[in-house]
């Protein structure tokens, strides 16, 4: 059972685009949602994260909204470069004590055209 | 600090055979964890260690075994190795369950 439901699987936008890739979460119990951002051979690295006590967090280019009632998140990038070409996870998990794991959704390969 | 280290980058192993995957971290933190990495699946749990001495199954624990002796190093066992565990390996750690997990660069395994 996928409790993270990520989309699209892979995503093509021209240089200064504003690619947004969507989540969707089963557990209404989840209280914490961060995105990861991965390039080819290396690990996968935090990008930014919000919890749902608020509806958007930006850091940079980067912008995450959050509809608690629609159970969905989402990243935004904006004026995206070719420098940002990598796989994006979006990732949720719950924050009480006993309660670490991380569920991942299953990436989102973007590609920024010159 | 050198973050999350894993050792070795690369290997290959015939069906049957055993080795370990190695993961350090010297970073103190309590939260350990691995994950597989397959085209079109994502990132999966294996096992995570919330300290020295515990240790839990993920997603997909079978055929692999863990250990936590030291808070540094979580080593990750395969038993009897079989060609479904060709994949890409990824050892994590974290200062809490819902900090920021800090990746290592992976060991990617074929097994033939």
């Amino acid at each position: 059972q996928q409790q993270v439901k990520q989309s699209p699987q892979s995503l093509i936008v021209q240089k200064g685009g504003i690619p947004i890739i969507n989540c969707a979460y089963e557990n209404t119990a989840f209280d914490y949602f961060p995105w990861y951002q991965q390039f080819p051979g290396k690990g996968p690295a935090l990008l930014i994260a919000i919890r749902p006590d608020v509806s958007e967090k930006k850091e940079g280019r980067f912008t995450i909204s959050f509809n608690k009632s629609a159970k969905q998140f989402s990243l935004h990038i904006m004026d995206s470069q070719p420098g940002d070409s990598a796989t994006y996870f979006c990732a949720a998990s719950l924050s009480g004590a006993g309660s670490y794991q991380l569920t991942f959704g299953k990436g989102t390969k973007l590609s920024v055209i010159p | 600090n050198a973050g999350v280290t894993q050792t070795p980058k690369f290997q290959v192993l015939k069906t049957g055979q055993s080795m370990t995957l190695q993961c350090a971290q010297d970073m103190n933190h309590e939260y350990m964890s691995w994950y597989r990495q397959d085209p079109g699946m994502g990132l999966r749990l294996i096992h995570y260690s919330v300290g020295a001495g515990i240790t839990d199954q993920g997603e997909v624990p079978n055929g692999y075994n863990v250990s936590r002796s030291t808070t540094e190093d979580f080593p990750l066992r395969l038993l009897s190795a079989a060609p479904s565990q060709t994949s890409v390996y990824f050892c994590a750690s974290s200062r809490t369950g819902t900090d920021t997990q800090y990746f290592g660069p992976g060991t990617r395994l074929t097994v033939l």
